[in-house]
């Protein structure tokens, strides 16, 4: 099962909004509605911030959202804030066998 | 407050053995299902094994299948990662995850397989 695709890097500045995209397959994120995101600040464990798609957990600022366009997902962070600096992963369900595969990462920077 | 505490990581020879361990608190463990994520340094997650709630569901990523073993005890409030016959490309940092959407992770252990 290959990683699914995502860009290297990504900024915006403070008050932006940015997208990060999330390329799979019709195995994985186009097959099912188990799309998750975590942020990863260096040196700290990842952080889950949206599941099934568009989904957040209690605490996340709704400045998160998340949406699924067949084989894509993507995450989309409003009004950034300086402490959005950090590594984000997608990750989606690509059957029983394999409940995660996650993304190559993308680096948010705030401008 | 959910807490999960990974242990055991340290330095191990190619071929070698480790076993790691995740203690879990502030949660109901046993109605949780679990898994092991891995980090090499500078790179990015990879899911390493996953464990159904009661322990009768395993699965295992194909680059470590054969040579880990999940197993959890519900009675400790423990996960466990047995690792055998580790390979350099196993160096990494382990976290262990919870929750049906890996909602919960430990703190991690760094494993590095050198001579």
């Amino acid at each position: 099962q290959s990683a699914l695709t995502q860009p290297p890097s990504a900024s915006g500045s403070p008050g932006q909004s940015v997208t990060i995209s999330c390329t799979g397959t019709s195995s994985d994120v186009g097959g099912y509605n188990y799309v998750s995101w975590y942020q990863q600040h260096p040196g700290k464990a990842p952080k889950l911030m949206i599941y099934e798609v568009s989904k957040r957990p209690s605490g996340v600022p709704d400045r998160f959202s998340g949406s699924k366009s067949g084989n894509t997902a993507s995450l989309t962070v409003s009004g950034l804030q300086a402490e959005d600096e950090a590594d984000y992963y997608c990750s989606s369900y690509a059957g029983s066998n394999n409940p995660y595969v996650f993304g190559t990462g993308t680096k948010v920077t705030v401008l | 407050e959910v807490q999960l505490v990974e242990s055991g990581g340290g330095l191990v020879q190619p071929g070698g053995s480790l076993r790691l361990s995740c203690a879990a608190s502030g949660f109901t463990f046993s109605s949780y299902e679990m898994n092991w994520v891995r980090q090499a340094p500078g790179k990015g997650l990879e899911w390493v094994s996953y464990i159904s709630s009661s322990g009768s569901t395993i699965y295992y990523a194909d680059s470590v299948k054969g040579r880990f073993t999940i197993s959890r005890d519900n009675a400790k409030n423990s996960l466990y990662l047995q690792m055998n016959s580790l390979r350099a490309e196993d160096t990494a940092v382990y976290y262990c995850a919870g929750g049906d959407y890996c909602d919960y992770w430990g703190q991690g252990t760094l494993v590095t397989v050198s001579s």
